[in-house]
């Protein structure tokens, strides 16, 4: 199957700081990425879809200013937590699609945030 | 896209089949079945997915009713290492086409 990249897979930081997550399709072209965000012992979140080329859409209840997603090439998508604070630590996790696999998703081994 | 509803927990004993069952019954006739799992702190991992026939592949079978408002995942010789939560999503097959995560099925596999 189709791999997908994620990093860094952990990363602790202060309260107020930027932290950026890199997500690459590392064997296919992906035109779309998702970013996900799970709590512990909960289940996956839809944050966000991200289109090569264009602005993200972001699920309802998402701020758009806080999570910062760029997908500039067909093989990376970033998602950056501006200004950080304890509630943002979390679970991220990324996935792309290959078109060409009857829609099926691949993922990243997602980020474990940890804001102090 | 269609809500589906799992069993919250299932014990199945080592060496054993797993059946897990899915209940989707507002699945609209384009969707198709899949099923992922989710380890411990990982990503999810693709198991398989269908439309109207059954399907079988290396890792598992997925048993769809002809109605294809409920399915099954049988894994047939469950391992300690398919402790997971299993997670069934209907959606469109398509570019754009979200994947929204229910609750799943814990799933221990008990030695």
């Amino acid at each position: 199957g189709a791999v997908v990249s994620q990093h860094p897979s952990r990363v602790i930081c202060k309260s107020g700081t930027s932290v950026k997550i890199e997500c690459r399709s590392l064997d296919f072209q992906a035109t779309t990425m998702f970013w996900y965000r799970q709590f512990p012992k909960k289940s996956l979140m839809l944050m966000a879809t991200s289109n090569e080329g264009s602005k993200a859409t972001y699920e309802q209840g998402v701020e758009k200013d806080k999570f910062l997603i760029n997908h500039a090439s067909l093989t990376l998508s970033t998602l950056t937590v501006t200004s950080a604070h304890p509630e943002d630590s979390s679970f991220y996790i990324c996935s792309a699609r290959d078109g060409g696999l009857q829609g099926k998703l691949f993922f990243g081994s997602g980020t474990q945030l940890s804001v102090l | 896209d269609a809500k589906t509803t799992q069993p919250p927990s299932m014990d199945c004993a080592e060496g054993r089949a797993a059946n897990l069952p899915c209940n989707h019954s507002t699945i609209s006739g384009n969707e198709y079945v899949y099923w992922y799992r989710q380890i411990h702190s990982q990503g999810p991992q693709y198991i398989i997915h269908g439309l109207k026939n059954n399907e079988t592949n290396e890792m598992a079978s997925l048993i769809i009713t002809e109605d294809r408002k409920s399915s099954t995942l049988i894994l047939p010789h469950a391992t300690l290492r398919d402790t997971a939560v299993y997670y069934c999503i209907v959606r469109v097959a398509g570019t754009g086409n979200q994947f929204y995560f229910g609750t799943g099925t814990s799933l221990t596999v008990i030695p």
